[in-house]
């Protein structure tokens, strides 16, 4: 039973690029969160999908945006990179019901 | 708004003792759920334990158990018999249902053969 995947694993930009991170749920999820980590931080929440609509969202400008696809799967877009992107990406699952999040090993995003 | 607050930035802890590591929150929920997720340098955030905020008994999993003190907005975590393998950060976390879950700063812990 595969878990939750993020791909790339690693990403090199350079300010003012923009960005897609993808996210595939634990087989049977149907929520799908994004989390942003800085270095040595816990992670904060960016926002979440739920029958592709955006459902709940952190307090993250608006060159943070979302995509969830019919099959679960979810996209995170960043326009306009900045320096102080640069952090790792978590995705992470759940049932909308309630039960835990599951993460992903998540993305790292260097802006260079 | 929910907080977490993880005042010990760092512990270390012998093979085989027992540690406890540190977390207070504060919520506006009637409902909610506390957490602690382990997280390697492999990156990968682990769930570790759960509890329910309105189960009163304690949650245990294995070698790892929580005190859970809701009046105190206290929620502690014990890792009995400690192994290499659990030298990791980790972090407490809160979250109401299945929406946003807030975490704490972390602490690192080492275990020391």
């Amino acid at each position: 039973d595969a878990g939750v995947t993020q791909s790339p694993t690693h990403l090199i930009k350079t300010r003012g690029q923009q960005v897609t991170l993808r996210c595939s749920p634990k087989s049977g999820h149907d929520t799908v969160s994004w989390y942003q980590q800085a270095l040595g931080q816990g992670p904060q929440f960016i926002f979440q999908y739920y029958e592709e609509e955006e459902r709940q969202r952190g307090n993250f400008p608006d060159r943070f945006s979302g995509h969830q696809f019919p099959n679960y799967s979810s996209e995170l877009n960043v326009n306009a990179l900045l320096l102080g992107d640069s952090a790792l990406y978590l995705c992470a699952s759940s049932l909308v019901e309630g039960g835990p999040q599951h993460f992903g090993d998540g993305t790292r995003l260097s802006i260079l | 708004a929910q907080t977490v607050t993880q005042s010990q930035p760092e512990m270390s802890v012998q093979e085989a003792e027992t540690v406890t590591l540190s977390c207070t929150y504060d919520t506006s929920e009637n409902n909610y759920y506390l957490f602690w997720y382990k997280q390697p340098p492999s990156r990968q955030m682990i769930l570790v334990i759960r509890q329910e905020a309105y189960k009163q008994q304690n949650a245990t999993e294995n070698r790892f158990s929580v005190n859970f003190q809701k009046a105190a907005k206290s929620f502690s975590l014990k890792i009995s018999d400690s192994q290499l393998g659990d030298t990791a950060m980790y972090f407490c976390a809160s979250g109401a249902g299945s929406y946003q879950l807030t975490f704490g700063k972390g602490t690192k812990l080492s275990v020391i053969p």
